[in-house]
C-alpha cells in the first residue's frame, strides 16, 4: 500500500490560507488521494478528494502533482475552527475494501 | 438528515467483562466500518461490511474482537474478557458507494470504552 509523508504541525494565522503538504511518492496509477480532518474529541471529517486533477469544494482545493508524488491541501481562508489533524491518504489497492489507513497526520494550529 | 450514530457515548467497563457497542449508519449506505483511536494514537481500522459480501475482518487485534451487522443496517462490535489495552474510542463510518478509491466515509462521534 501506498504510504504518506506528513509534517507533525503546522501553523496558520487567521484568515490566511493554510497550505499542507503530503508526500505519497510511492502511490499508483489507480490510487487516489483524500483527505480526512479530525477536531479535537469528534470523529475525522471528509475534506476532499483527487485522482490526477485539481480538485475544490466548499471546503478546500486539493493540488496533486503532475507526477502525482505530492499533493498540497490548501484551506484558503483558515478560521480558528479548522484547527484540527489533517491526514492524507492514499487507498488501498485491494479488491474489496474501502477501509482508510491513517497516519499521524499534521496538526494544524489556527492562531487568532 | 441523520448521520452516522453510536452508542452508548461512554462506557466503562470492568476488565474481564464483555462489551458490545452499536452503530447505526447513514440510511441506504451499504459500507459499515469500524475504526478505533487509543490515547494518542492514529486512527487504527478493524472491520468492514460491504453488502452481503464477505467482512473484512483483517484489522480486529485478536479473536476477543468480534461484529456483526443485522440487516445490512446496524453494526453491533462485541469485545470479549475486555483488557485494560482495549481502551480506546471506537469509532464507526459508513459510506454509499464503495467503489475502490472513490467513497466518502462518514464518521460518528464514537464510543469511548474505559476498562478499569
Amino acid at each position: 500500500d501506498a504510504k504518506t509523508t506528513q509534517p507533525p504541525s503546522m501553523d496558520c494565522a487567521e484568515g490566511r490560507a493554510a497550505n499542507l503538504p503530503c508526500n505519497h511518492s510511492t502511490i499508483s496509477g489507480n490510487e487516489y488521494v483524500y483527505w480526512y480532518r479530525q477536531i479535537h474529541s469528534q470523529g475525522p471529517q471528509y475534506i476532499i478528494h483527487g485522482l490526477k486533477n485539481n480538485e475544490t469544494n466548499e471546503m478546500a482545493s486539493l493540488i496533486i502533482t503532475e507526477d502525482r508524488k505530492s499533493s498540497t491541501l490548501i484551506l484558503p481562508h483558515a478560521t480558528l475552527r479548522d484547527t484540527a489533524v489533517y491526514y492524507c491518504i492514499v487507498r488501498p489497492r485491494s479488491g474489496n475494501t474501502g477501509k482508510l489507513i491513517f497516519g499521524q497526520g499534521t496538526t494544524l494550529q489556527v492562531k487568532p | 438528515g441523520a448521520g452516522v450514530s453510536q452508542s452508548p457515548s461512554n462506557k466503562v467497563t470492568e476488565k474481564g467483562k464483555d462489551v458490545e457497542l452499536r452503530c447505526d449508519p447513514i440510511s441506504g449506505h451499504t459500507a459499515l466500518y469500524w475504526y478505533r483511536q487509543s490515547l494518542g494514537q492514529g486512527l487504527e481500522f478493524l472491520i468492514y461490511f460491504q453488502g452481503n459480501s464477505a467482512p473484512d475482518k483483517s484489522g480486529l487485534p485478536s479473536d476477543r474482537f468480534s461484529a456483526e451487522r443485522t440487516g445490512g443496517s446496524v453494526s453491533t462490535l462485541t469485545i470479549q474478557r475486555t483488557q485494560q489495552e482495549d481502551s480506546a474510542v471506537y469509532l464507526c463510518a459508513s459510506s454509499q458507494l464503495a467503489a475502490i478509491g472513490r467513497d466518502e466515509q462518514y464518521f460518528g462521534p464514537g464510543t469511548r470504552l474505559t476498562v478499569t
